[in-house]
């Protein structure tokens, strides 16, 4: 059983398009990571969300924490290939040393 | 280093045999994890070392696994009487002590028995 959901799995869009990726848990974490990952290569972090109902945008990409702090979201503004990838959350368990506990991964691909 | 270097970066190796995974994470960084991940699927949580503290191993998949840290530095990760099952690639990260849950990682070993 996973800690941590993501949804969907796949996604395949034209450029242009908006996408909502979604990261899902019945447990509190004290803080929430996205990553994205090419092929070849590791995990890139892309943000660290901290407060429950923090928004924090990067570009065309905004993150969201979840106010009770059990789920976040992505959203992409007129996405682009550049942002084809694997798009990874993390979440720090309070209080665990492992301190990051990974989601499954939704797959992006931005078709031109 | 700049990052964590990992080697190597691929391996081919017959069911059966021992494989060894290297991990040289970034130069202070106090924090080392390993990580394993199937094509296209999420991180599985292999092992985490902090400093001089006993490793969590809670993540390992069977006793043929095994990692060891040398000196605070360097880590490597013993695969015994590799599987099919094992293919996958092997990513490790590092984390600077009081830098909250930042990690980072390196490229990965992509690991096929065949």
């Amino acid at each position: 059983t996973q800690l941590l959901e993501q949804s969907p799995q796949f996604l395949s869009i034209q450029e242009g398009e908006n996408l909502t990726v979604y990261c899902n848990s019945s447990s509190v974490f004290s803080s929430l990571q996205w990553y994205r990952q090419e092929p070849g290569e590791g995990p890139v972090l892309l943000v660290t969300v901290v407060t429950g109902g923090e928004v924090k945008k990067l570009k065309r990409l905004t993150f969201q924490f979840g106010d009770a702090r059990k789920d976040s979201s992505l959203h992409i503004t007129a996405a682009q290939p550049g942002d084809t990838g694997l798009y990874l959350c993390a979440g720090g368990l309070p209080g665990s040393a492992r301190q990051l506990t990974f989601g499954s991964g939704t797959q992006l691909t931005v078709l031109p | 280093g700049a990052g964590v270097s990992q080697s190597p970066s691929n391996k081919v190796t017959e069911k059966g045999k021992d494989v060894e995974l290297r991990c040289d994470p970034i130069s202070g960084h106090t924090a080392l994890y390993w990580y394993r991940q199937s094509l296209g699927q999420g991180l599985e949580f292999l092992i985490y070392f902090q400093g001089n503290s006993a490793p969590d191993k809670s993540g390992l998949p069977s006793d043929r696994f095994s990692a060891e840290r040398t000196g605070g530095s360097v880590s490597t990760l013993t695969i015994q009487r590799t599987q099919q099952e094992d293919s996958a690639v092997y990513l490790c990260a590092s984390r600077r002590a009081g830098a909250g849950n930042t990690i980072y990682f390196g490229e990965g070993s992509w690991l096929t028995v065949v």
